[in-house]
């Protein structure tokens, strides 16, 4: 299986400030990675597909980028609304693997 | 828009099967990947598998022995069933749907807590 590595496991920013998650492959996934945003109590939302294309209705704030086995998501600039925990999944390989999350919260 | 809503039994007992269906709405089942992913209590996502609408599966091998993936077409409906369960199979149970096989998972359900204990 593919090992999917988040990094910080959680983070505290303010309102305002560009954020940057990081997520690491046991291997090379090419560009096969999606990046998913969980509040308490709701299913995942789609993100980011493809490493770096952003999902019809997501704010454009939210970007994705790498490739191979390193990627990040940014956030440009931290709504309160963003307060969630965020997981990157590989969809190169089966089976499919998540990375552990990463618990974001606002100042 | 495609809606997907989990059913079943919320308390299972240890060594039982858990079953549970979900009801595609808003959308047909065809021609789609249909994904179940599970979340214990304050932990993160575990893919469990999928099956296509034709009825072919793919399971995490982690769990391969115990799962059971079915579709009902007609009904619009896919099922999970995973045997001899046990207090880690505890889990908030999702269902989904991916474009393809090499696509994201792009909707899911609202998800149900499934707990094990006697």
């Amino acid at each position: 299986d593919i090992q999917m590595t988040q990094s910080p496991s959680t983070l505290s920013a303010s309102v305002g400030d560009r954020v940057t998650i990081t997520c690491r492959a046991s291997q090379s996934i090419n560009n096969w990675l999606a990046w998913y945003q969980q509040k308490p109590g709701k299913a995942p939302k789609l993100l980011i597909y493809k490493a770096s294309s952003l999902e019809s209705g997501v704010p454009s704030r939210f970007s994705g980028s790498g490739s191979g086995t390193e990627f990040t998501l940014t956030i440009s600039s931290l709504q309160p609304d963003d307060c969630a925990t965020y997981y990157c999944q590989q969809y190169n390989n089966y089976p499919r693997t998540f990375g552990q999350g990463t618990k974001l919260e606002i100042k | 828009q495609v809606q997907l809503q989990e059913s079943g039994p919320g308390l299972v007992k240890p060594s039982e099967t858990l079953s549970l269906t979900c009801t595609v709405s808003g959308g047909s089942i065809n021609n789609y990947y249909w994904h179940w992913i599970r979340q214990p209590p304050g932990k993160g996502l575990e893919w469990i598998g999928y099956i296509y609408y034709s009825g072919s599966t793919s399971y995490n091998p982690s769990l391969m022995s115990r799962v059971t993936m079915s579709v009902d077409t007609s009904k619009n409906q896919f099922s999970l069933k995973l045997s001899s369960v046990t207090a880690a199979d505890t889990a908030v149970y999702y269902c989904a749907r991916a474009d393809g096989f090499g696509q994201p998972i792009d909707y899911w359900g609202q998800g149900t807590l499934v707990t094990v204990s006697s």
